[in-house]
């Protein structure tokens, strides 16, 4: 069966500092990868998507990035963190191929800028 | 376009009532319109899920009832538990889309014991 892992599950940051999450996805090969952030009582924006090894989509403008070095591995990274990056940041998977219907998610990654 | 409207953004009902969450879309290419089911801490999990084709989709206890001339949907959570309290998204996908879902704002349920 597929699993998805995130990591760390909690983060505590000064504004500055840098920042980076990671995910991974067993069971699986090629999968579709999505970093989506979700600010306190608020809904869920979606930051990347990758559809491939290198392949990155970014919908909005910001202070982050996302990589996937690996077939099965999303990293979100920030050089300087900002106090508007706090959220629960939340990678998610589907098949691949615009066919694909299913998101799963992980458990998230809660991050605090102080 | 794009936007898929929620609400409402909080209800709290008491036990054993029934729960109705609405949602409203514009694009008439989605075609694939979940629900998904967030607990606190946690990552929100698929809970049901219909295509236009159909206008209600029954799993136990959650039924989705899908209008497609008026162009919404919602979900029904019938005998509702404390166990139930959570926030619920909507969404709607397009085919050929691999950017996945357009989620609405949420809606955050409690059941009161």
């Amino acid at each position: 069966s597929q699993t998805i892992h995130q990591w760390p599950a909690t983060l505590v940051q000064p504004v500055g500092s840098p920042l980076s999450l990671e995910c991974t996805v067993e069971g699986t090969s090629n999968p579709n990868l999505y970093w989506y952030r979700q600010a306190a009582g608020r809904g869920l924006q979606l930051l990347f998507y990758s559809v491939g090894i290198g392949q990155i989509s970014s919908e909005v403008p910001q202070n982050l990035s996302a990589s996937r070095p690996q077939d099965r591995q999303f990293i979100l990274s920030s050089k300087k963190l900002l106090l508007s990056d706090s959220g629960f940041y939340l990678c998610a998977w589907s098949d691949s191929g615009t066919g694909a219907n299913v998101l799963t998610f992980g458990a998230g990654s809660r991050l605090t800028v102080l | 376009q794009q936007q898929v409207k929620q609400s409402p953004q909080s209800l709290i009902v008491q036990k054993g009532g029934i729960s109705i969450i609405n949602c409203a879309y514009e694009n008439t290419a989605f075609d694939y319109f979940p629900w998904y089911q967030q607990f606190p801490g946690k990552g929100p999990a698929l809970l049901i899920a219909i295509r236009p084709d159909v206008s209600e989709k029954k799993e136990g206890r959650f039924t989705i009832s899908f209008n497609k001339s008026a162009k919404q949907f919602s979900l029904h959570i019938m005998d509702s538990q404390p166990g139930d309290s959570a926030t619920y998204f909507c969404a709607a996908k397009r085919p050929g889309s691999a950017r996945q879902l357009t989620f609405g704002s949420g809606t955050q349920l409690t059941v009161l014991p």
